[in-house]
């Protein structure tokens, strides 16, 4: 079993739609969670980043650490074919010896115009 | 613009050839981390450096090797090339050990 584990999709919803990205962790320890945009063939960029549990909001994007579920989700309103494009997750414990970001498979999202 | 240049952008060249992948991070990171992506495949750490030193390996292959220099830039050698050596090649960049990533554009490497 992976250590983190993302649907990879696709994941296709027409425009406006509220989207839901989802991973799911094994290793209680993690604490610090992103999500990265990558555009095809380019490299990622950093989206959201949350410490521990809670929610996190920046304009359409909401991230939502649930860390009794090990789950952490990336919602997205009023979709825009814009946003098409695939969404890893990365965690780390952090400390001195468990930093090293842990990432998922990445899910490949369509919104359709 | 994340701040951290790759060159070069495409890379073609031939089975059991040796090429170098060069990473500039963004002013003031220390660590470098480098990373490959194959078609349709997920990130697979390959290895970090921090401020010149080795602190992590991933699945990176013994053809492979890596430095990061005194002025903190980096190269990636991939020595003896096979046809699934062919991925996009990402190098990012942070401030510390376990800060922030930002990603450079990427190498796009094609083994004949």
């Amino acid at each position: 079993q992976k250590e983190v584990e993302q649907d990879p999709g696709p994941l296709s919803v027409p425009e406006g739609a509220i989207v839901s990205l989802n991973c799911t962790y094994s290793n209680s320890a993690f604490q610090y969670f992103m999500w990265y945009r990558q555009y095809s063939r380019k490299g990622p960029e950093l989206l959201m980043y949350t410490y521990s549990s809670g929610n996190k909001e920046d304009g359409r994007f909401t991230a939502q650490v649930d860390k009794s579920s090990k789950y952490i989700s990336l919602f997205i309103r009023d979709s825009q074919p814009s946003d098409s494009a695939t969404y890893l997750c990365a965690m780390s414990a952090g400390g001195d010896s468990n930093y090293q970001l842990i990432w998922g498979a990445g899910t490949k999202l369509i919104i359709k115009p | 613009d994340s701040g951290v240049t790759q060159t070069p952008k495409h890379l073609i060249t031939a089975t059991g050839q040796r090429v170098t992948l060069r990473c500039s991070p963004r002013s003031g990171d220390l660590s470098v981390y480098w990373y490959q992506q194959s078609l349709d495949q997920g990130l697979q750490f390959l290895i970090q450096y921090y401020n010149g030193e080795e602190r992590a390996k991933g699945n990176i292959l013994e053809r492979f090797s890596a430095q990061q220099f005194p002025d903190l830039h980096s190269e990636l050698n991939l020595s003896s090339l096979e046809l699934g050596d062919s991925a996009l090649y990402f190098c990012a960049s942070s401030v510390g050990l376990a800060d922030t990533q930002y990603f450079g554009p990427g190498t796009r490497l094609t083994v004949l």
